[in-house]
């Protein structure tokens, strides 16, 4: 069980395109997600937090209008990445929290596997 | 400000040897401790986890020790292999707020045959 998936796992794209990924829950509705960013050799870097239903929450730093964040169901959120350019290229890796327990005891979150990003 | 440290950066061990790896915290807030394991590539996998009213949690090869009164926590890999070879990293996560992992750095462990 808690198994997240994303979508696509790798694009390239050309800069000024616009790049959608989806992340989804697929055994486990998540109320929440979130959106990081991991360059090499780095830990990862929180970009958003996606509530279903409600618009997201940014953190500093990061540009609102530039990844549209949209989590529509309880499965399913989008990072738009829009109007890419070199600078966006990176590894995206989206995590859902999951309350069920599962034996570790608590609300955690459980990660997709991650989509690099080449913009070109 | 760091909220979760983490040592060491890397490290390597010979197979069959005991990894460990160091986290310290500050915020007395957090009162989930997860840890994740990440091959290159990959998103992080979840590996074990613990809240602060245990000292000890063991599954597998993998033990955490959490010494609450030194706001610490460490991850053994007993009898480690070469598959075991992944960057590690240690979390904390506040149930009383919004749920967003704080992350330590990482370390990358390499186990040599």
């Amino acid at each position: 069980g808690a198994v997240v998936s994303q979508h696509p796992s790798r694009v390239i794209c050309k800069s000024g395109t616009s790049v959608k990924i989806e992340c989804r829950s697929l055994d486990f509705q998540a109320t929440t997600m979130f959106w990081y960013r991991q360059f090499p050799k780095q830990s990862l870097m929180l970009m958003a937090t996606s509530n279903e239903g409600s618009k997201a929450t940014y953190e500093q730093g990061v540009e609102k209008d530039k990844f549209l964040i949209n989590h529509a169901s309880l499965t399913l959120s989008t990072l738009t990445v829009t109007s890419a350019h070199p600078e966006d290229s990176s590894f995206y890796i989206c995590s859902a929290r999951w309350s069920g327990g599962m034996g570790h005891g608590g609300d955690t979150q459980y990660f997709g596997p991650g989509t690099r990003l080449t913009v070109l | 400000q760091q909220q979760v440290k983490q040592s060491p950066q890397s490290l390597i061990v010979q197979k069959g040897g005991i990894p460990i790896i160091n986290c310290a915290y500050e915020n007395t807030a957090f009162d989930y401790f997860p840890w994740y394991q990440q091959f290159p590539g990959k998103g992080p996998a979840l590996l074990i986890a613990i809240r602060p009213d245990v000292s000890e949690k063991k599954e597998g090869r993998f033990t955490i020790s959490f010494n609450k009164s030194a706001k610490q926590f460490s991850l053994h890999i007993m009898d480690s292999q070469p598959g075991d070879s992944a960057t590690y990293f240690c979390a904390a996560i506040s149930g009383a707020g919004s749920y967003q992992l704080t992350f330590g750095k990482g370390t990358k462990l390499s186990v040599i045959p």
